[in-house]
């Protein structure tokens, strides 16, 4: 129950093509949903987040989709970009009390070609 | 560079020892977390410390300990090393005991051999 599936393990993209990486969770009790970027040598870096009362957001060319009552949320990535290449990440916060944790799905790694 | 720092970036040690991995937060930030990153279990939460004080406690093994100093970094004590426990670690930290300002480091690379 305290899991976060990711998929796809992979996914390559055209420059300029959208980049779509999905989540779904069980915890009715989850109540932050954050994606993280990350490069190689790097730790994980906030891109972009959502809360369960909201249905999408959109920062720049990245655009969370959230489906509450699917327990499935989504990120896309419009206009995807060679710099845009590495790990992808969706995780979620279990709202639990005072805690920061994090439960992360096994992560996407995004290749974008030119 | 995004204000956590953690030491040292690389680790070569043996089966059975034991290593300390150093985390300084960010300035300003109460709240330290750490996380195991390996191929086959992705990013694992181990341990939250919040103003010197265990907040929650992940999927941390009997071996690992974890300790918040009154200056605030945090240190996590691996010991009875395995060939398994070969991952990167990453610090994060964050202003209070939530989310907000959610910030990781860099990470150490531990390689048991």
């Amino acid at each position: 129950q305290q899991q976060v599936k990711q998929s796809p393990q992979s996914l390559i993209v055209q420059k300029g093509g959208i980049s779509i990486i999905n989540c779904a969770y069980e915890n009715t009790a989850f109540d932050y949903f954050p994606w993280y970027q990350q490069f190689p040598g790097k730790g994980p870096a906030l891109l972009i987040a959502i809360r369960p009362d909201v249905s999408e957001k959109k920062e720049g060319r990245f655009t969370i989709s959230f489906n509450k009552s699917a327990k499935q949320f989504s990120l896309h990535i419009m206009d995807s970009q060679p710099g845009d290449s590495a790990t992808y990440f969706c995780a979620a916060s279990p709202g639990s009390g005072n805690t920061g944790k994090l439960i992360f799905g096994q992560g996407t790694t995004l290749q974008v070609k030119p | 560079d995004s204000g956590v720092t953690q030491t040292p970036k690389h680790l070569i040690t043996a089966t059975g020892q034991r290593v300390t991995l150093r985390c300084s937060p960010r300035s300003g930030d109460l709240s330290v977390y750490w996380y195991q990153q390996s191929l086959d279990q992705g990013l694992q939460f181990l341990i939250q410390y919040y103003n010197g004080e265990e907040r929650a406690k992940g999927n941390i093994l009997e071996r690992f300990s974890a300790q918040q100093f009154p200056d605030l970094h945090s240190e996590l004590n691996l010991s009875s090393l395995e060939l398994g426990d070969s991952a990167l670690y990453f610090c994060a930290s964050s202003p209070r005991e939530t989310l907000y300002g959610y910030t990781f480091g860099s990470g150490t690379r531990l390689t048991v051999v």
